[in-house]
């Protein structure tokens, strides 16, 4: 069974801390891994997407991904209250199926 | 562009009684997904289409679950015989498919919010 696993948390930060999230997977044969924000009551959207083992930097978001170790973390420089929500980690191998994980609920204290 | 689109936005039904939930996908995406999503939970695979291929069912939770994407695009979820258990989010999402890599990416919809009741 193919699985994806995050720390529900809730995970806490101060404004303007560096938020850290994590997400492990089972299958190997994953090639593309995805972080979605999810505000309450509204759908899951795209932050960024990563392939390759790295780093990868967007703004303030850094998605990190490790294939060897099977994790890919998403980091949040300079927090910020608008960005409490909810992060979920998907993974696809084949571009077939998407898994994700229940998500990590983030808090980022003014 | 406009993104993926879903209708009704809200449903509230009596149980037993069948629902239709639609799905728009972006136009040019071959690959439609549905997805359920109960409260405080995370996203529960129902179905997917690729183009012409015979749809993975593996995630419908009972055979009252069946859906039908038309023409390659506009896609339709029914619920037969609702029962409380039912009641979720039910978000569709597209992209343009599977290619080589795996390099794919998902837009989701505003997605259904159904009650049982």
């Amino acid at each position: 069974q193919k699985e994806v696993e995050q720390n529900s948390g809730p995970l806490s930060v101060p404004e303007g801390a560096i938020a850290s999230l994590n997400c492990t997977y089972s299958d190997r044969g994953s090639q593309s891994f995805f972080w979605y924000r999810q505000y309450s009551g509204k759908s899951p959207e795209l932050i960024m997407f990563i392939y390759s083992n790295g780093d990868k930097e967007d703004g303030r978001f850094t998605a990190q991904l490790n294939k060897a170790s099977q994790y890919v973390s998403l980091l949040i420089r300079d927090s910020q209250p608008s960005d409490s929500a909810t992060y979920l980690c998907a993974v696809s191998s084949s571009g077939n199926q998407f898994y994700f994980g229940t998500g990590t609920s983030l808090t980022v204290i003014p | 562009g406009a993104g993926v689109s879903q209708s009704p936005s809200n449903k509230v039904t009596e149980k037993g009684k069948d629902v239709e939930l639609r799905c728009d996908p972006i136009s040019g995406h071959t690959a439609l997904y549905w997805y359920r999503q109960s409260l405080g939970q995370g996203l529960e695979f129902l179905i997917y289409f690729q183009g012409n291929s015979a749809p993975d069912k593996s995630g419908l939770p009972s055979d009252r679950f069946s859906a039908e994407r038309t023409g390659g695009s506009v896609s339709t979820l029914t619920i037969q015989r609702t029962q409380q258990e039912d009641s979720a989010v039910y978000l569709c999402a597209s992209s343009l498919g599977p290619r080589a890599g795996g390099q794919e990416t998902q837009y989701f919809g505003p997605g259904t919010r159904l009650l049982v009741l």
